[in-house]
């Protein structure tokens, strides 16, 4: 079975400062994809980043990117010149690239931008 | 509209009383999934339907959990004689393909509340 582990619960950011989130997952798997997702309080989730595990080159998304090391089992987001809007919860997520799409996320970590 | 909705947003049910939630997904959306996410958890898989089949069911808590989706678009998750601990936000996604790449679009949710 897969495992996703996000180990800061809450994280807190200056605007326009640079933040980390940090995730790591277990599976014993090759093909696979890795995703993080936000949720604000409106509690719409949202896909803010993927990465496939086949690829080296880190994902990027303007002011978002991942450090992806696959020998490691980790996945941490880096949210660049950060924005009030950026405030809410993330999630780090995982699929088996043979899967239809059956999720599997970490616990969250609450993320709070301070003007 | 053009995202994936969910009916009602909020519900308040007596333990005992069953309840149904309905999920209307992206049109043309083959995949369609629930989850149940607890107060600060990730959410967690329920159900996989690709078109009207229901393919993976693995993650219903218990039989008083069944969900249909007859004609291949909108879904209902049913919740007969509620307990508290089925308190939680029920979230639908939506994916065009049957596939872990496809991205999954989420609604809103439906906040079910058990006294």
């Amino acid at each position: 079975a897969q495992t996703v582990t996000q180990s800061q619960p809450e994280m807190s950011v200056q605007e326009a400062e640079t933040v980390t989130l940090s995730c790591t997952y277990d599976t014993s798997e090759s093909n696979y994809y890795l995703f993080w997702y936000k949720q604000p309080p409106s509690r719409q989730m949202i896909l803010v980043i993927r990465q496939e595990a086949y690829k080296q080159q880190n994902a990027t998304e303007n002011r978002f990117s991942v450090n992806f090391q696959k020998a490691a089992k980790s996945f941490s987001l880096k949210i660049s010149d950060s924005q009030l809007g950026d405030t809410a919860m993330y999630f780090c997520a995982f699929i088996l690239g043979t899967s239809y799409g059956k999720l599997t996320f970490g616990q969250g970590t609450i993320l709070t931008v301070h003007p | 509209g053009a995202g994936v909705s969910q009916s009602p947003r909020y519900k308040v049910a007596k333990r005992g009383q069953d309840v149904a939630l309905r999920c209307d997904p992206i049109s043309g959306h083959v995949s369609l999934f629930w989850y149940q996410q607890a107060l600060g958890q990730g959410p967690e898989f329920l159900t996989y339907f690709q078109n009207e089949a229901q393919l993976d069911k693995s993650g219903l808590p218990s039989d008083r959990f069944f969900a249909e989706r007859p004609e291949g678009s909108v879904s209902t998750l049913k919740i007969q004689r509620t307990q508290k601990e089925d308190s939680a936000v029920y979230l639908c996604a939506s994916s065009l393909g049957d596939r872990g790449y496809n991205e999954q679009f989420f609604g809103p949710g439906t906040r079910l509340t058990v006294l």
